[in-house]
């Protein structure tokens, strides 16, 4: 079964310092989804990046960007310049196509952003 | 606007109390599930339905029941709620053979006393 591994549980920066989430997974499957999202304090989960498998350049919007290594099974996350609103909850995730539609999601980062 | 639509957004109940949490989505899509959130634990699923009377048991289903009699919803029964049932619930739904194309609600915050 699919596995999603998030060590760090807790990170503090000060504002603007850059943030590297790590994420690492297990699956079998050759064709899978991975997603990155953020919870903030309101609770709802955001949306904010789905890569597919087949698929590993490395993503840059704004201040976020991806780095997708199929060669360590990584998928990490960074901030770069940090600010308070970057405080939340981020979770990583991973769908297999031929699954039963289950998301399994790491266990989480809180990142707090102290100003 | 495609939205998947959670009711209530918050509760708090009584243990053995019986519960309903509808989950509404307007996209036609086939799967839908239900996930739980738990601090430390992530997200977990409790059930999923790949279609119309088509429901199956995810990594936690103990204490919960589903129904799919229409596509458009997926409600989630607490029969008789106890306290380790109080969480932070999401529903998702997606069309199938897109797994990649998640949509969630915006939650329901459980509190069973």
């Amino acid at each position: 079964a699919q596995k999603v591994t998030q060590a760090q549980t807790e990170i503090s920066v000060v504002e603007k310092e850059d943030v590297t989430l790590d994420c690492v997974y297990e699956t079998r499957d050759t064709t899978y989804y991975l997603f990155w999202y953020k919870q903030p304090p309101s609770g709802e989960l955001v949306f904010l990046i789905r890569r597919n498998s087949f698929d590993e350049q490395n993503e840059i919007s704004g201040r976020y960007s991806w780095n997708f290594q199929k060669s360590t099974s990584s998928f990490n996350f960074t901030i770069t310049a940090s600010q308070v609103v970057d405080s939340a909850v981020y979770f990583c995730a991973l769908i297999e196509y031929y699954g039963n539609n289950r998301l399994a999601f790491g266990k989480g980062n809180q990142v707090v952003v102290i100003p | 606007e495609a939205q998947v639509t959670q009711n209530p957004r918050y509760l708090i109940t009584v243990t053995g109390k019986k519960l309903t949490v509808t989950c509404s989505q307007n996209m036609n899509h086939e799967y839908m599930s239900w996930y739980r959130q738990d601090p430390g634990l992530g997200l977990r699923q409790i059930y999923y339905s790949m279609n119309v009377e088509v429901t199956d048991k995810g990594d936690v289903p103990e204490g919960y029941k589903v129904s799919r009699k229409e596509k458009r919803n997926f409600p989630l029964i607490l029969e008789s709620p106890s306290p380790n049932q109080t969480s932070l619930y999401f529903c998702a739904s997606s069309l199938s053979g897109r797994p990649g194309e998640q949509y969630f609600g915006p939650g329901t915050r459980l509190t069973v006393t």
